[in-house]
């Protein structure tokens, strides 16, 4: 059983395209997050959402848009996609009932913009 | 300014030693958590150990440790006799606050290879 999953897992797009990329967690987490990973590696977060709220909104163009439709659902909705785009983004959750509230990811979209 | 610092771009440890991975973090709350992941060259992010600011034992997951020295403001991760599968890269991350949907920083990371 996957316990949060992303898809697509690859995604190869042109400059100007709109794309969405789902997530979906089946651990009963209430807080879900979107990541950024830069080709240094370099890990920074966009959103988070706790309990279909948004909480943390990171200095990210509003060619993003994140949706929450329910707590096991956290989608990313990128318009006109630009070459400066093209990263791994990763989906995570949280529980409020873990002692450190300790962050499970999905296996990643690997998005390159051409 | 940064609020993690990972000092080893790159690490070498021979298989089944120790090895000990850098972590220091900068902030002013009194309530934070510390975390250390591993990403494989397959990408996937794996959480490994947490430690909260008012921990006062240092965190022990298998063979995974946190040495947490809170006036020095170090996290370091140390990993007792070193696997080939432990070749991956390690982040060091906070998360400043006391609530679970406070923001997580990352540090740059640390590139681990275990050599047979």
């Amino acid at each position: 059983d996957t316990a949060v999953s992303q898809t697509p897992k690859y995604l190869v797009t042109q400059m100007g395209n709109d794309k969405s990329i789902k997530c979906e967690q089946n651990l009963g987490h209430d807080t879900m997050y979107w990541y950024k990973q830069d080709s240094k590696k370099f890990l920074k977060i966009m959103f988070s959402y706790n309990n279909k709220e948004l909480i943390i909104n990171e200095t990210v163009p509003n060619r993003f848009s994140p949706k929450s439709p329910d707590k096991a659902h956290l989608n990313l909705h990128i318009n006109s996609l630009e070459l400066g785009d093209s990263a791994v983004y990763f989906c995570a959750s949280s529980d409020i009932r873990a002692s450190g509230y300790e962050q499970y990811f999905g296996p990643g979209t690997r998005l390159t913009v051409t | 300014a940064q609020k993690i610092t990972q000092t080893q771009p790159g690490m070498f440890v021979q298989e089944k030693e120790a090895v000990t991975l850098d972590c220091t973090y900068d902030t002013s709350d009194q309530s934070y958590g510390l975390f250390w992941y591993k990403q494989p060259s397959s990408g996937e992010m794996i959480f490994l150990i947490y430690q909260g600011s008012y921990d006062e034992q240092n965190a022990t997951e298998g063979r995974y440790s946190l040495n947490f020295q809170k006036a020095r403001k170090s996290a370091n991760l140390v990993i007792s006799a070193s696997q080939l599968g432990d070749s991956a890269m390690y982040f060091c991350a906070m998360r400043e606050g006391a609530a679970s949907y406070d923001k997580v920083i990352f540090g740059p990371g640390t590139s681990l290879s275990v050599i047979p």
